[in-house]
C-alpha cells in the first residue's frame, strides 16, 4: 500500500506546455504539501493546504496553481513551462502540527 | 538565504564505526529540528527530531544532539550499516508554521 503516490514520476516536456502532477494520500492525514528540489538539492516549499484549504503559498510564480478537490488529493498545474522549472517536486503528508512529514517518491519534471 | 545548511555534502565511513552529520542554522525561531533520509529515487523518510528544549533525543542507533547556542544539531549513527547509505537532510521548523525548512543534505557511504 503505497501511503503517498505522485503521478508521473518522470515528466519531459517541452517549453510553453502546460502539465499537471498528481498527489494522492491514504493515510488519513488533513495537510498536504508540494516541495521542489532544485538543482542544488535543496527541498523548498511551495504550497501546503490543510482540508482543502491553502494555508501556505510561498513565492512561486503565479504559473503554479495547486488545487485539492478533498483532503486526500493535492494537485499541481503548472502553466507555460520554462526551463527553470526543472526540478524533482515532491508531495507530502501530514497530520495537522506535526512535522514528521510522509513524502511522496517525487516527479522530475525536466523541460527541454 | 538558506536558513538550514548542511556543510559536508558527502562522508564515508566504515561500517561498524560511528557516522556523525553535522547542521548549522540561522534563524534563532526555530523550535524543532529533524533529520530525515532518503534513498535514490524514493521521497525522504522521517528519522528522527528534536525539540529545542531538550539536548539530546536517542532512538536505537540514532542519536541527534541540539547545540542552541551554536546553532547547531548533529546525527550519530552507532554503528553504521551499509544499509545506512542514503542522503541525510536535516529540517527545521518554528511554532506552528507548518512550513519545514531543509537543508541541502549530505551523502552518507557506509563501507562493509
Amino acid at each position: 500500500d503505497t501511503a503517498v503516490s505522485q503521478t508521473p514520476k518522470y515528466l519531459v516536456t517541452q517549453m510553453g506546455n502546460d502539465k499537471s502532477i498528481k498527489c494522492e494520500q491514504n493515510l488519513g492525514h488533513d495537510t498536504m504539501y508540494w516541495y521542489k528540489q532544485d538543482s542544488k538539492k535543496f527541498l523548498k516549499i511551495m504550497f501546503s493546504y490543510n482540508n482543502k484549504e491553502l494555508i501556505i503559498n510561498e513565492t512561486v510564480p503565479n504559473r503554479f496553481s495547486p488545487k485539492s478537490p478533498d483532503k486526500a488529493h493535492l494537485n499541481l498545474h503548472i502553466n507555460s513551462l520554462e526551463l527553470g522549472d526543472s526540478a524533482v517536486y515532491f508531495c507530502a503528508s501530514s497530520a495537522t502540527g506535526y512535522y514528521g512529514y510522509t513524502f511522496g517518491s517525487g516527479t522530475r519534471l525536466t523541460v527541454v | 538565504d538558506q536558513q538550514v545548511k548542511q556543510n559536508s555534502p558527502s562522508l564515508s565511513v566504515q561500517e561498524g564505526r560511528i557516522s556523525i552529520l553535522n547542521c548549522d542554522y540561522t534563524n534563532s525561531m526555530f523550535d524543532y529540528f529533524l533529520w530525515y533520509k532518503k534513498y535514490p529515487a524514493e521521497g525522504p523518510t522521517f528519522l528522527i527530531s528534536i525539540s529545542s528544549i531538550k539536548d539530546k533525543n536517542e532512538d536505537g542507533r540514532f542519536t541527534v544532539f541540539l547545540n542552541k547556542s551554536a546553532k547547531h544539531l548533529s546525527l550519530h549513527i552507532v554503528p553504521s550499516q551499509p544499509g545506512d547509505s542514503a542522503v541525510y537532510f536535516c529540517a527545521a521548523a518554528s511554532g506552528n508554521t507548518g512550513k519545514l525548512i531543509f537543508g541541502q543534505g549530505t551523502t552518507l557511504q557506509v563501507k562493509p
